[in-house]
């Protein structure tokens, strides 16, 4: 049974610390998404890679965080340094996409990553 | 700009009734349709998705959506709930190609015994 797979699952840390959540995408899937998922906020869309490429990081603050595929079974987001308002639960997806069919695609989500930050 | 409207912040529904759980969307194009379903400390799982052909939709677990294009709704529809269904559920629409997809703010619905 292929998941998505998130490490680590729990993270509290102080303001200030960088922060690095890992995900692995299902073997063979080539699109990765990360989202943030708040009370206030809902589902929202940081980052998401095809073939390892970023497509879209357009709703990721750029100042301080940053998201890679340093090969095709990981893919990072990374927060530096972390704030209080950063606190939320960071999903992973993954999915496989044909060329031109790219948001038809089922996602699937990995369990989440919840960020504390002190 | 494409968007998603649940318009219920939560549904209560007795088990064994039948539950409709409402989503409206607003995008240019074609609209591709989603549903998914996030239970307590879980990522979100796919239900089911409307793409083209048939209005009726059938997903997992018995649950099944309608598209209705001159409504503009994906409404998502189960005949005879279960407590297990008790969960929060995620509309989202795209107008596909490279467009991401963008998710509506979750309905949660509790299926009481």
């Amino acid at each position: 049974d292929a998941r998505v797979t998130q490490t680590p699952r729990h993270k509290v840390t102080e303001m200030g610390q960088e922060v690095t959540m890992r995900c692995q995408p299902i073997l063979g899937h080539n699109t990765v998404f990360w989202y943030r998922q708040t009370m206030m906020q809902g589902l929202e869309l940081l980052a998401y890679f095809r073939n390892r490429a970023p497509l879209d990081d357009s709703g990721m603050p750029k100042d301080r965080f940053s998201a890679e595929m340093p090969d095709a079974t990981l893919a990072t987001l990374k927060i530096q340094p972390s704030e209080p308002r950063d606190s939320a639960v960071y999903f992973c997806a993954s999915g496989f996409s044909f060329q031109g069919t790219f948001g038809t695609d089922t996602q699937y989500f990995g369990p989440g990553t919840r960020l504390t930050v002190l | 700009a494409q968007s998603v409207a649940q318009p219920e912040d939560q549904v209560n529904v007795a088990e064994g009734n039948p539950l409709t759980v409402k989503c409206t969307y607003s995008v240019s194009g074609n609209p591709y349709l989603f549903w998914y379903v996030q239970y307590p400390n879980r990522g979100l799982q796919f239900l089911l998705k409307y793409i083209t052909g048939d209005n009726l939709v059938k997903g997992s677990y018995g649950f099944e959506a309608e598209f209705n294009k001159s409504q503009t709704s994906f409404h998502l529809k189960k005949p005879s709930a279960l407590v297990s269904d008790s969960a929060l559920y995620f509309c989202a629409v795209t107008s596909g190609g490279y467009q991401k997809v963008t998710f509506g703010i979750g309905t949660k619905l509790q299926v009481i015994p």
